[in-house]
Parts: C-alpha cells; structure tokens; sequence
C-alpha cells in the first residue's frame, strides 16, 4: 500500500529565506507526482505536476524535483513571503488514477 | 484552465438528515470523478472513483449505502450522505479528470464543509 510522508509537519520561517519541503514515498510505481497548496478551509491549488519520467518542474519562485527510484520529492521555494503561508501537500498518483496525499507541511512565513 | 466547482461551499444539517453536494466540471467533461474526505489537521483521503455513466467504486472501509455517488452526466457528479451523524462531518471535496491526453490531471473543487449536529 502506498504511504506519503512529508516532512517537516510544520514549518516557521521569517520573510525572506529560501526553504525546502520533502515528500517521501514508498512504492516507485507512480504516474505522476503533484505539489498543492491549501489555504484554511479552501479547496486544493495545484502548484507542480512531475510526470514520472522527468527530474524536475519549476514555476516562479518553486521549484521541485522527483528522484523516482529512491521515492523522494522536494519543494523549493525561493525568497518566502508572508503570503506564501499555507498548508503544501505532496500527493502521488498511482496507475489507476489514484491519488495518494501526503499529511502536508504547514508553513508560516513571518513579516 | 479546467474549473471544477461545488455546491454548497458549506451545509449545517441535524442528525439523521440526508445531505447532497455537486460537483460539477464548469469547463470540459470529466470523464472520471473523484470524492475525497479531509478531517481537521489530516491530509484528503479518497473515498470513491466514479466514471461517467457508471457505478462508482469505493475505496476499503467507506460505505456505499451511505454515501451515494451518481455521476449521471459528463459535467456532475453528486455525492449524497445519507442519514448523517457528527462522525460524518468532515471537509468533502470532488475532483475531476478530463480527457486531456497524457497528463492525467485531477482539477479540484474548492470544497464543502459539512457539519452535523
């Protein structure tokens, strides 16, 4: 069964700094691998999609990476801003079109 | 790009009441719905796949008999939780894949929050 973990669970962070957020999984048989953010009690933005055969995706100030064979992901997000403040989620999506989610990493970035 | 939305955004019902919430592909026809469950502090867990024209398939340990989903045409989805006790109060949000070649990307709706007294 596959599992998503991310870590850190939370994260706090002034304005400013460069930060990364890791998403690990355990079974290497995915389609694709996507990065959303959620804002408190609202729906689901998706910020990355990482098809199985590629390293890495950017958009802006993120940019995330999918090493496949050792089931890890990360976000980077360049140079924070308070409105940067959200709950991110790693999900993976497995033949079948089944996406699996991580817990998420909520993140505060302080002014 | 695709727009999925949902209605209502939120519902406050008694115990023992049936609820319904659409999900609706504002944009292109979905092919395939999903309907996943947040529980505050938890990350979505998907609850039932359904296809266009079929029978939904639900994921281990949800109940088909009390959340009814009909997916009756390319653009709605519905899901119907019947009889409804606090337990079953949760952020319920639908997503959408459409035939967009390769991707296979699911479009999310912003969500409904459902709250049972």
């Amino acid at each position: 069964k596959q599992e998503v973990t991310q870590i850190p669970a939370a994260l706090s962070v002034p304005e400013g700094e460069n930060l990364v957020l890791n998403c690990s999984f355990t079974d290497s048989a995915i389609y694709n691998l996507q990065w959303f953010r959620q804002d408190p009690g609202k729906g689901l933005t998706s910020l990355l999609l990482i098809q199985s055969s590629q390293r890495e995706q950017t958009s802006g100030r993120l940019n995330a990476s999918l090493d496949k064979s050792s089931g890890r992901s990360t976000l980077y997000i360049a140079a924070s801003q308070p409105g940067d403040s959200a709950t991110y989620l790693c999900a993976v999506m497995e033949y079948g079109n089944k996406l699996v989610f991580g817990a998420g990493t909520i993140l505060r970035v302080k002014s | 790009g695709a727009v999925v939305s949902q209605h209502p955004s939120r519902v406050i019902c008694k115990s023992g009441t049936s609820v319904k919430i659409e999900c609706r592909s504002l944009d292109f026809q979905a092919t395939t719905m999903f309907w996943y469950r947040q529980f505050p502090k938890q990350s979505l867990m998907l609850m039932a796949t359904s296809n266009e024209g079929s029978k939904a398939t639900y994921e281990q340990g949800v109940e088909k008999d009390k959340f009814l989903i009909n997916h009756a045409s390319l653009t709605l989805s519905t899901l119907t939780v019947t009889s409804a006790h606090p337990e079953d109060s949760s952020f319920y949000i639908c997503s959408a894949r459409g035939r967009s070649a390769g991707l296979y990307e699911q479009y999310f709706g912003p969500g409904t929050r459902l709250t049972v007294t």
